[in-house]
Order: C-alpha cells, then sequence, then structure tokens
C-alpha cells in the first residue's frame, strides 16, 4: 500500500539554528500538508500545499516556517532559526484531492530543539 | 469559538472489553467527522468518517461511531478489544460549508490489558 515516507524520524536540534524536516508525499497526490503535536496538545494544521504554493495556512505558519516542493517527489518544512517551542511531532500528510478525507499521513519526524 | 474535544486522555480497558471513546464539537452546522488512529511508530490512519445520512457509521477494524445531533458528539466504539488495538485515537473535524482542514482533538491513548 502507498505510503507517505518523513525524515528523520527524530531530529535534535540547537536554539537558533536552521532545520528541514522531509516528506515523500504519495506519487499521484496533489495536495500536501504540514500537521504538527506538541506534546500532550492537540494535532495542529501548519499548511496546506496545492500546485506549488500555500493554499491555506494556519496563525502558527509564521515568517520562520517555510515549504517548499524542490522536485517532483519532496515536499519539505523549514524552520528557520527554530525556538524550544518548536519541539514536537511534526506529520506530513498528502491527498489526492482536498475534499479527499482519506489523508495519508507519515510516521512523523520528532523534533526536539535544545 | 469552534473546536473538538476528546475528554479522555487515556482510556484503559481489559482485552475482550468493549470499548468507547468520546468525541464532542462546538460548530454552528454540522461538520464533517473524522476518527484517526496513530498506532505507536505509525502515521495516522483514518477509521470512519461522516458527512450524512446514517448516523451510524462503520470503519475499518471492526470500529464504528454514532452521531448524535443532539449532543454535538461523535463516539468511537468497538464491542470486543483486542491487543493490537492499544493506539492514540484522534476525531476530527471539517466544518461543512467552510475551510476543508480538518481540525483535530487532541487525542485518546488507549490501553489494553491483558
Amino acid at each position: 500500500e502507498p505510503e507517505v515516507t518523513q525524515t528523520p524520524s527524530h531530529q535534535v536540534t540547537q536554539m537558533g539554528q536552521e532545520v528541514i524536516l522531509r516528506c515523500v508525499p504519495i506519487s499521484n497526490h496533489l495536495y500536501f500538508y504540514w500537521y504538527r503535536q506538541i506534546l500532550g496538545q492537540k494535532v495542529e494544521f501548519l499548511v496546506s500545499f496545492y500546485n506549488n504554493e500555500i493554499s491555506e495556512k494556519s496563525e502558527i505558519f509564521d515568517d520562520q516556517f517555510s515549504v517548499e516542493r524542490p522536485d517532483g517527489s519532496n515536499f519539505t518544512l523549514k524552520i528557520r532559526s527554530t525556538k524550544l517551542e518548536d519541539s514536537a511531532m511534526y506529520f506530513c500528510a498528502s491527498s489526492l484531492d482536498r475534499t479527499d478525507y482519506g489523508y495519508t499521513f507519515g510516521s512523523g519526524t520528532r523534533l526536539t530543539v535544545v | 469559538a469552534q473546536s473538538v474535544t476528546q475528554p479522555d486522555i487515556h482510556i484503559t480497558v481489559s482485552e475482550g472489553a468493549s470499548l468507547e471513546l468520546r468525541c464532542n464539537y462546538s460548530y454552528g452546522a454540522t461538520p464533517y467527522l473524522f476518527w484517526y488512529v496513530q498506532s505507536p511508530g505509525q502515521g495516522l490512519q483514518l477509521l470512519l468518517k461522516y458527512f450524512s445520512g446514517d448516523t451510524l457509521v462503520q470503519g475499518i477494524k471492526g470500529f464504528e461511531a454514532e452521531f448524535k445531533r443532539s449532543q454535538s458528539s461523535f463516539n468511537l466504539r468497538k464491542p470486543s478489544v483486542h491487543w493490537s488495538d492499544a493506539a492514540e485515537y484522534f476525531c476530527a473535524v471539517v466544518p461543512s460549508g467552510g475551510s476543508y482542514i480538518p481540525t483535530f482533538g487532541r487525542g485518546t491513548s488507549l490501553i489494553v490489558h491483558p
């Protein structure tokens, strides 16, 4: 069964450093998403991406965050200057259509900022 | 304010016992409703969804959920739990007529005793 792949599974970074989280969505999917879950809190929407541009973003997704689809397969989330409060599990997801709520999620990247 | 609430952070059941996980929402109109499961080390997987029609929805892995408009609830049930059901369960909501992006609850961790 097709799956969404996220790398790395766990990343530790120093505060102030840039970090890039990588995702390979399902090949025929057109919509891509990033969510995050701070430990013990809700899974929060960050951003959706379609046709090489952001289609929606939340208030969490400020200027420190950016997304990119650098080639035909990868979808990345960059945090420019990490803060302690960015420590969370980050989930990538993809879907064929934006009303196709059967999102396929990756297994997540646990980001720890020290 | 619009929200989705999972009041139970942890639920412990014995294998073979029945299960009910609670989800309540606060939206003006009936939203689209979903349950996802996250097994350890895995991504979120869609269990079932409700858009309209029959208020009892069947999903994968023997799960079902019942939409109750009067209680603004969408509780997940399983008649007999297996040890492999131990996981994190997330209720999610998409407001009808609004953004297509699901809003997730904080999750309920299911612990299954032998």
